[in-house]
């Protein structure tokens, strides 16, 4: 079955530090990918998607690129700042086929920036 | 542009009752997808309703069922409550476009304490 695999957090950096969140994945196919951030108390938020293999998806300085050889779609920033702390979910949807639109999350990631 | 809405935001019940959540999608989506995300956990898809119809289901028991109405919003009920459903409840919905679904966007969710 499809299946998603993250780093263990938390992740702990200073304000303006680099961000790896690594995201591996077990499909059949070319799925699409996701990752989805959650602030507290909050419900999930689209971060960015890729549908298929070697696309890059960004926003708010976010990047993921869709690695089909690796099955891998890390995030990353180039400079994180304390709002972004959060949870951030990588997610799959399988590859078209109709009926098939469910989303599988990995257990998620949190990040603690500080200053 | 509304959002994803879902009511209520918390809920409190006790063991063996009953209860019911409401979503109503983004405007312009017809397919309404539920979640439950435990403490610390990704969220596991419950099932998916599309043209009023459950199309596609995760792996909870029957105690789980819903319903979709003509306005597209959607109601996910919980019989018999056990200590274990409680839990953040997601709504999510999307856009059946002819080939595929469209990326689908979450709401605040209901938190479910069950005691």
């Amino acid at each position: 079955g499809n299946s998603v695999t993250q780093m263990e957090g938390p992740v702990t950096l200073s304000e303006e530090a680099f961000l790896t969140i690594n995201c591996t994945y077990t499909a059949t196919g070319y799925p699409s990918l996701f990752w989805y951030v959650q602030y507290p108390g909050e419900g999930l938020q689209l971060l960015l998607k890729a549908t298929k293999a070697d696309d890059k998806g960004s926003n708010k300085g976010f990047e993921a690129t869709y690695r089909k050889e690796t099955t891998s779609f890390h995030l990353e920033k180039g400079s994180v700042q304390v709002s972004d702390s959060a949870v951030y979910f990588c997610a799959l949807r399988p590859p078209t086929s109709g009926t098939a639109s469910k989303l599988t999350f990995g257990t998620g990631t949190r990040l603690q920036v500080t200053l | 542009d509304a959002g994803v809405t879902q009511s209520p935001t918390h809920l409190i019940k006790t063991r063996g009752q009953q209860v019911t959540l409401r979503c109503s999608p983004k405007s312009g989506h017809d397919t309404v997808s539920w979640y439950q995300q435990a403490l610390g956990q990704g969220p596991q898809f419950i099932f998916q309703y599309y043209e009023e119809e459950e199309r596609q289901r995760g792996n909870f028991p029957d105690r789980f069922s819903g319903h979709q109405f003509p306005n597209y919003s959607s109601e996910l009920n919980v019989n018999a409550l056990l200590l274990g459903d409680s839990a953040l409840y997601l709504c999510a919905s999307s856009l059946w476009w002819g080939i595929q679904w469209k990326t689908q966007y979450f709401g605040p969710g209901t938190r479910l304490l069950v005691l």
